[in-house]
C-alpha cells in the first residue's frame, strides 16, 4: 500500500514561515489534501489538491506539490497555528485506499 | 447545514464487537456525490483510514483491518454503521466518521468523534 512520510515535528518562531512536508513515491502524481487539528477537536482540511484553499482558510496556508515531496507552507505563522497536520492522498491504485501521513506536531516558539 | 454524530458504546471488552452509529442531519446519505468514511485515531497518535461506503452499496476496506470490519448503512434512518469484531486494546482510539465528496477524494466534513476504550 502506498505510504507518505512526515517529520514528526517542526517548530518555528512567530512571524516566520513553517514548511511540513508529506514524502510519498511519485506524489506529484496524486492530489494531496492537508489537514489541521488541534487538541480534542477533528481535523479540519486547510489545503486541498495540492495547493487550493477552502472557504475561510486564511492565505498564509499554501500547498506545492512535486516529485517526491508535497509541502504545506504557512506563512507569518502565528501562535493559532500550534496543531497537528496530517497529509492525506487518495490511491486510486489499491482500489480506493484513503492513506495518512504519520503527522506533524507544529510548535510556535 | 450537514451535521454527522457518532454514538455507542464507549467501553467495549476483548474479544467482542465494537459497533458505533453516526446519523446524517442536513443531507440524504443515498446522494451520489459523497462517499461515508469511518476514521479511527488512537491516544496520542495519527489518523487510520477505515472503511468508506458508495451509496452504490459498494464498501472499501483499510487492507489492515479487512478481516474484522463491516461499513454499512440504513438508508431509512440515514445512518452509516461501523462494526469492529475481535476487539483488542489496540482498537482502542476515537472513532469518527466523515464525509468525502466524490469530485475531490478528501474529508470535508467530520463528526465531533467518538472515544472507545477497549477494556476488561
Amino acid at each position: 500500500s502506498y505510504i507518505l512520510t512526515q517529520p514528526p515535528s517542526v517548530s518555528v518562531a512567530p512571524g516566520q514561515t513553517a514548511r511540513i512536508s508529506c514524502g510519498g513515491n511519485n506524489v506529484e502524481s496524486k492530489s494531496v489534501h492537508w489537514y489541521q487539528q488541534k487538541p480534542g477537536q477533528a481535523p479540519v482540511v486547510v489545503v486541498y489538491d495540492d495547493s487550493d484553499r477552502p472557504s475561510g482558510i486564511p492565505e498564509r496556508f499554501s500547498g506545492s506539490n512535486s516529485g517526491n515531496t508535497a509541502t504545506l507552507t504557512i506563512s507569518r505563522v502565528e501562535a493559532g497555528d500550534e496543531a497537528d497536520y496530517y497529509c492525506q492522498v487518495w490511491d486510486s491504485t489499491s482500489d480506493h485506499q484513503w492513506v495518512f501521513g504519520g503527522g506533524t506536531k507544529l510548535t510556535v516558539l | 447545514q450537514v451535521q454527522l454524530q457518532e454514538s455507542g458504546p464507549g467501553l467495549v471488552k476483548p474479544s467482542e464487537t465494537l459497533s458505533l452509529t453516526c446519523t446524517v442531519s442536513g443531507a440524504s446519505i443515498s446522494s451520489g456525490a459523497y462517499y461515508w468514511v469511518w476514521i479511527r485515531q488512537p491516544p496520542g497518535m495519527g489518523l487510520e483510514w477505515i472503511g468508506s461506503f458508495y451509496f452504490s452499496g459498494r464498501a472499501y476496506y483499510n487492507p489492515s483491518l479487512m478481516s474484522r470490519v463491516t461499513v454499512s448503512v440504513e438508508t431509512s434512518k440515514n445512518q452509516l454503521s461501523l462494526k469492529l469484531t475481535s476487539v483488542t486494546a489496540a482498537d482502542t482510539a476515537v472513532y469518527y466518521c466523515a464525509r468525502v465528496l466524490l469530485d475531490v477524494l478528501y474529508f470535508d466534513l467530520w463528526g465531533q468523534g467518538a472515544l472507545v476504550t477497549v477494556s476488561s
